[in-house]
């Protein structure tokens, strides 16, 4: 089975802190992406990448960056942390194009 | 108006009751039609995935397109406890694999 690890489940930051979210697959999967998830939002997407060195933007990128130096490691970067990015982080892989995406157990963040 | 709508619930219902969870999108060009269950404190995990229209069966669940209603449903017979869970439908057209999700159900199957 495809693994998708989350570095931390809950994270607990103060506003202006520089934060990294780790994600790691283990099935050498091309696709991985961001999402953070909100009550009544849903799953929004913040960053992809389709290959190593390689990221695009999804709907709501401002105030995060992303880093794909390794095929298997996708990290989220909050550059100063805000209080409404107080959020659940889910990170997810996929081996193609539209196919099903596998994703992690998430990252609860607080920001106070 | 979101481009994926799904009623948030909670949907309440009795076990083995049949339990019907619906979807209705915007987006003529959407041609990939998944549904995902996501446990409390969990990331979300494929049930079903269906291409344009038509039904799938998968045992007891069963996702249905309507593409020309712009509708997805899917269904859930004999529910049991376990399937208490919330339930996001995503969608996605030919353009790559940007998946646009639904809010999601939240759904309690009591014993």
């Amino acid at each position: 089975d495809v693994k998708v690890t989350q570095s931390s489940r809950y994270l607990v930051k103060r506003t202006g802190e520089k934060v990294f979210l780790e994600c790691v697959q283990d099935m050498d999967h091309e696709n991985m992406f961001w999402y953070r998830q909100d009550p009544g939002l849903g799953l929004r997407l913040i960053y992809f990448s389709y290959d190593v060195k390689m990221k695009e933007k999804g709907d709501i990128p401002e105030g995060y960056s992303v880093s794909r130096e390794k095929k298997e490691r996708f990290s989220l970067i909050l550059e100063s942390a805000s209080t409404n990015q107080t959020s659940m982080y889910l990170c997810a892989s996929s081996l193609r194009q539209n196919e099903k995406l596998f994703f992690g157990s998430g990252t609860q963040l607080s920001v106070l | 108006q979101k481009e994926v709508e799904q009623d948030p619930g909670p949907l309440s219902v009795p076990e083995g009751a049949i339990v019907s969870l619906n979807c209705t999108y915007s987006n003529s060009a959407f041609q990939y039609f998944m549904w995902y269950r996501q446990y409390s404190r969990k990331g979300p995990e494929l049930l079903m995935y269906t291409y344009s229209s038509g039904n799938k069966e998968d045992g007891r669940f069963t996702a249905q397109v309507d593409k020309s209603s712009k509708y997805i449903s899917l269904f859930i017979r004999d529910s049991q406890p376990s399937d208490s869970a919330t339930y996001l439908c995503a969608m996605s057209g030919n353009a790559g694999n940007m998946l646009t999700f639904g809010g999601g159900t939240r759904l309690m199957v009591k014993p």
